[in-house]
């Protein structure tokens, strides 16, 4: 069956500017996850929502970072007012039971 | 916060050999611990999960094991080939929805 998705593949933009990243997770999962995987920091969670319940947000590094699920399935990863050290890969996972399957992940370069 | 730790950070070995990978934590409360594969531009894709009751796990070539109380987990992968070179990562969480803590991976080659 189909995996996690993600768009786009790659992602450059310029400091200062808003980006959104798409996450798709394998259908019927209940919980999804991002991660961020960046040279000097490695995988680090950001946010995960699961079903109904109110999203875990301990791990988004500032307020520019948000994200939101819609109707319980896909969900958007949004970074306002883009910084050069939020360059990384953006990777969602989802979940149904215990154990997590990722996509391919989004590479972010801000200049 | 759990910490995970593994060890080495890089390894080389000729085709054929067994592979030895270390993951230690911090927290012996740890719920699932996983494994997964990276290879150079791609995500992860999920080796083996040993989930809170479970000690260890077996799919094909690969094995690991979970030690709660001494906070390690070992992947085994024997008779090494040239496609199991990659960046292998382990992660856990503490419950079973919870977030995944990662070690800084594994790099290991195979050479022919």
């Amino acid at each position: 069956g189909a995996g996690v998705s993600q768009s786009p593949s790659n992602k450059v933009t310029e400091k200062g500017k808003d980006v959104e990243l798409r996450c798709d997770p394998i259908s019927g999962h209940t919980a999804l996850y991002w991660y961020r995987q960046s040279l000097g920091q490695g995988l680090e969670f950001l946010i995960y929502f699961q079903g109904n319940s109110a999203p875990d947000k301990s791990g988004l590094p500032s307020d520019r970072f948000s994200a939101e699920r819609t109707g319980g399935s896909v969900s958007t990863l949004t970074i306002q007012r883009t910084q050069q050290e939020d360059s990384a890969v953006y990777l969602c996972a989802s979940s149904l039971l215990n154990e997590q399957f990722f996509g391919p992940g989004t590479r972010l370069t801000v200049l | 916060k759990q910490e995970v730790t593994q060890i080495p950070a890089a390894l080389s070995v000729p085709e054929g050999e067994n592979l030895v990978l270390n993951c230690s934590f911090t927290d012996s409360a740890i719920y699932n611990l996983q494994w997964f594969r990276q290879d150079p531009g791609k995500g992860l894709t999920s080796l083996l999960l040993i989930q809170s009751s479970q000690r260890e796990q077996t799919s094909g070539r690969l094995n690991a094991s979970l030690d709660k109380s001494s906070g390690r987990s070992t992947l085994y992968i024997a008779a090494s080939q040239p496609g199991d070179s990659a960046t292998y990562l382990c992660a856990g969480t503490t419950d079973s929805w919870g977030k995944l803590q990662f070690g800084a991976g594994t790099q290991v080659v195979v050479t022919p």
